[in-house]
């Protein structure tokens, strides 16, 4: 009940092109939900998040779907570009100070 | 957002040395501490979280003498991986949240490769 899930695990997209990547959870009583953005021996940053109240949250090209029935949500980077090309990762909290429950990674290559 | 610094960036130590890394946050107090590990191409593994002052709680499966964790101040955690060995070599990343909010600012990270 404690996983979160995502996918695909690697993605390649074409300069342009709309980046989606997945998330799924069982806890309902998770109520923030964060992506991360991490380059290659750096700590991740954080991109964009959500809290359950809302379906739908967009920063720049950067776009949080949530559908609280379906326990899932996803990621969309429009417009995408080379320098989007990171390793993803969504996680999820319960309660304010709670810890961290990453999903597993999506490895983004935005080719030219 | 916040800005955390991690010293050192990379270390390299003979195994059964000791190895002490530390987290700053440069910019606001932090409230709650939290260290991370990341083998390659994996996600990050949760190994404590820490309040200031007071012990940290570790997760199942993390010895917390062997990872001692230490809050000095509100600006500052410490990470001693005791006796290292090769299977100690990872990525340690540190994370802070301040109070009263949600985000999590994760320092850049600590390299660390025991011989």
């Amino acid at each position: 009940q404690q996983q979160v899930k995502q996918s695909p695990q690697s993605l390649i997209v074409q300069k342009g092109g709309i980046s989606i990547i997945n998330c799924a959870y069982e806890n309902t009583a998770f109520d923030y939900f964060p992506w991360y953005q991490q380059f290659p021996g750096k700590g991740p940053a954080l991109l964009i998040a959500i809290r359950p109240d809302v379906s739908e949250k967009k920063e720049g090209r950067f776009t949080i779907s949530f559908n609280k029935s379906a326990k899932q949500f996803s990621l969309h980077i429009m417009d995408s570009q080379p320098g989007d090309s990171a390793t993803y990762f969504c996680a999820a909290r319960r309660g304010q100070g709670g810890k961290l429950i990453f999903g597993q990674g999506t490895e983004l290559s935005v080719k030219p | 957002g916040a800005v955390v610094s991690q010293h050192p960036s990379r270390v390299i130590c003979k195994s059964g040395t000791s190895v002490k890394i530390e987290c700053r946050s440069l910019d606001f107090q932090a409230t709650t501490m939290f260290w991370y590990r990341q083998f390659p191409k994996q996600s990050l593994m949760l190994m404590a979280t820490s309040n200031e002052g007071s012990k940290a709680t570790y997760e199942q499966g993390v010895e917390k003498d062997k990872f001692l964790i230490n809050h000095a101040s509100l600006t500052l955690s410490t990470l001693t991986v005791t006796s290292a060995h090769p299977e100690d070599s990872s990525f340690y990343i540190c994370a802070l949240l301040a109070g009263g909010t949600d985000t999590q600012y994760f320092g850049p990270g600590t390299r660390l490769t025991v011989l």
